[in-house]
C-alpha cells in the first residue's frame, strides 16, 4: 500500500524567488510518485513523476522534483515562481492512485 | 486534440433522483477512471477500469455504479443521489492496463460539478 502526505495547505511566495512543496510518503517496495497540478476550474495536468533512476527530475513548466529515500519526500520545486504558477498542486502515489490532499500555491507579484 | 472529454458540465439533481456522467477519450488508453473531489480533500477513486470489459472498485465505490461502454467510453451512474454526493467529478485515462497502472501517467478531463439538494 502507498500514501501520501502534503503537510502545507498553503504555500506564499514572492515573484522571482524558488518555491519548494512538500509532499512524503509511505510505500511498502518501490514508490511511483508523480506531482499534478489544477489551474481554477479545470482538470489537472500531469507535472514530473519519479518511478526509477535520478532522485531530480525534472518535468513541465521548469518544474522539478527532488526524490529523498532517507526522508521519504518527494518535494515539488522551482527556482524563479512566476505569477501564472499559481495553482492546487498534488502528489500522487501510485498503485490506486492515492492522491494527497493539496497544496494552495500562491504567487504574489 | 479533445484528450479526455466530460458531459455534463454542471448539473443539479434532487435527492434520489437518478444521472450518469459521460465519459470519453481520443488517445486509445487502455484505463479509464472515476474520481470525486471534495473542498479541501484530494481525489478520491470511485472505480476505475483497467481495460475494456473489466471494472473494479475505488476508495469510495458506494453509492456508484460504472460501464465501461467501449474502450473509449467509461460512465459514471448514480441510481439514486444523495447530498452527499455533491461534489467535482473527474474523470481520467491512462496507457497502460493491469498492473502497470502504479507507473501511469493519467490524463484527465475538466470536470461535471454536481449538486445534489
Amino acid at each position: 500500500a502507498q500514501s501520501v502526505a502534503q503537510p502545507e495547505d498553503q504555500v506564499n511566495v514572492a515573484e522571482g524567488n524558488p518555491l519548494t512543496v512538500k509532499c512524503t510518503y509511505s510505500v511498502s517496495g518501490n514508490p511511483y510518485l508523480f506531482w499534478y497540478v489544477q489551474y481554477p476550474n479545470r482538470g489537472l495536468q500531469f507535472l514530473l513523476k519519479y518511478i526509477t533512476g535520478d532522485n531530480l527530475v525534472k518535468g513541465s513548466y521548469g518544474f522539478e522534483a527532488e526524490f529523498n529515500k532517507s526522508q521519504t519526500s518527494f518535494h515539488l520545486k522551482k527556482p524563479s515562481a512566476l505569477v501564472s504558477d499559481s495553482a492546487l498542486y498534488f502528489c500522487v502515489g501510485g498503485g490506486k492512485s492515492t492522491f494527497g490532499d493539496g497544496t494552495t500555491l500562491t504567487v504574489k507579484p | 486534440n479533445a484528450g479526455v472529454t466530460q458531459t455534463p458540465k454542471f448539473q443539479v439533481l434532487k435527492t434520489g433522483q437518478s444521472m450518469t456522467l459521460q465519459c470519453a477519450q481520443d488517445m486509445n488508453h487502455n484505463s479509464m477512471y472515476w474520481y470525486r473531489q471534495d473542498p479541501g480533500m484530494g481525489l478520491r477513486l470511485i472505480y476505475y477500469s483497467a481495460s475494456e470489459g473489466t471494472t473494479d472498485k475505488g476508495e469510495v465505490p458506494n453509492g456508484y455504479n460504472v460501464s465501461r461502454l467501449n474502450k473509449r467510453e467509461f460512465s459514471l451512474r448514480l441510481e439514486s443521489a444523495a447530498p452527499s454526493q455533491t461534489s467535482v467529478y473527474f474523470c481520467a485515462s491512462s496507457e497502460r492496463a493491469a498492473e502497470l497502472l502504479a507507473k501511469n501517467i493519467q490524463y484527465f478531463g475538466a470536470g461535471t460539478r454536481l449538486s445534489v439538494l
